[in-house]
């Protein structure tokens, strides 16, 4: 089954004290993304990656990092969390054959007190 | 730069049709899409429309492409109470990375 695996699906934190969200992947997509999800904001991109060893700034990618060192993982890290990034996060992917699809992991909802 | 607009929230009775409205910016998009979010879920993909086309439909689903305004619908029959959800247009941004630009999404309630 194709799946998209993010972990934690839930996370409270104090500022300050690092984490990683991790995302894997089966479908041997090329493309991986990070997206925040916020009430009236709707989904906005943090990072982007075309490929291994590849990534870029989505509109929103102050006060994270990532990296792409295998293809099926993309995690996100955050360095020093605040309250300001206590969110729902999402791990997608994309088939970039035909219709450009998206597959959606379930999400890792963040509190950082 | 890009921008997608939704209204937030739409309420509706079960049996009625549903009609969640989007407009959007990048003339350029080769694909328009309609996600579903259900409560406590990651997105799903519902349908999509590509920019040369006017009308797609999908069995309860009718999507609607109005190219000249940038405006794409979204037409659910027939809404059920399993309907009720959040959805999410959303374009490709053709100008590189193939990025996902998504609107805020609408919060579709539907009333017995």
């Amino acid at each position: 089954e194709a799946q998209v695996t993010q972990n934690p699906r839930y996370l409270i934190t104090v500022t300050g004290k690092k984490l990683t969200v991790t995302c894997s992947q089966n479908m041997n997509h090329e493309y991986m993304s990070w997206y925040r999800q916020d009430p009236g904001l709707g989904l906005r991109q943090i990072y982007y990656s075309m490929n291994v060893e590849v990534t870029d700034k989505g509109d929103v990618p102050e006060g994270y990092k990532v990296s792409r060192k295998e293809k099926r993982n993309f995690p996100l890290i955050l360095e020093s969390p605040s309250p300001n990034q206590t969110s729902l996060y999402f791990c997608a992917t994309l088939d970039r054959a035909g219709a450009n699809v998206l597959t959606f992991g379930a999400g890792s909802r963040l509190t950082v007190l | 730069g890009e921008d997608v607009e939704q209204s937030l929230f739409l309420s509706v009775r079960e049996g009625d049709s549903s009609v969640i409205n989007c407009t959007y910016t990048d003339s350029s998009s080769t694909y328009l899409y309609w996600y579903k979010q259900e409560p406590g879920a990651g997105l799903q993909l519902l349908t999509y429309i590509f920019s040369n086309m006017d009308m797609k439909q999908d069995q309860r689903l009718t999507v609607l492409l109005n190219k000249k305004d940038k405006h794409l619908s979204l037409r659910i029959a027939d809404t059920q109470t399993g309907d009720s959800a959040i959805y999410f247009c959303a374009e490709i941004f053709t100008g590189g990375g193939n990025k996902l630009t998504f609107g805020t999404g609408t919060q579709l309630k539907v009333e017995l």
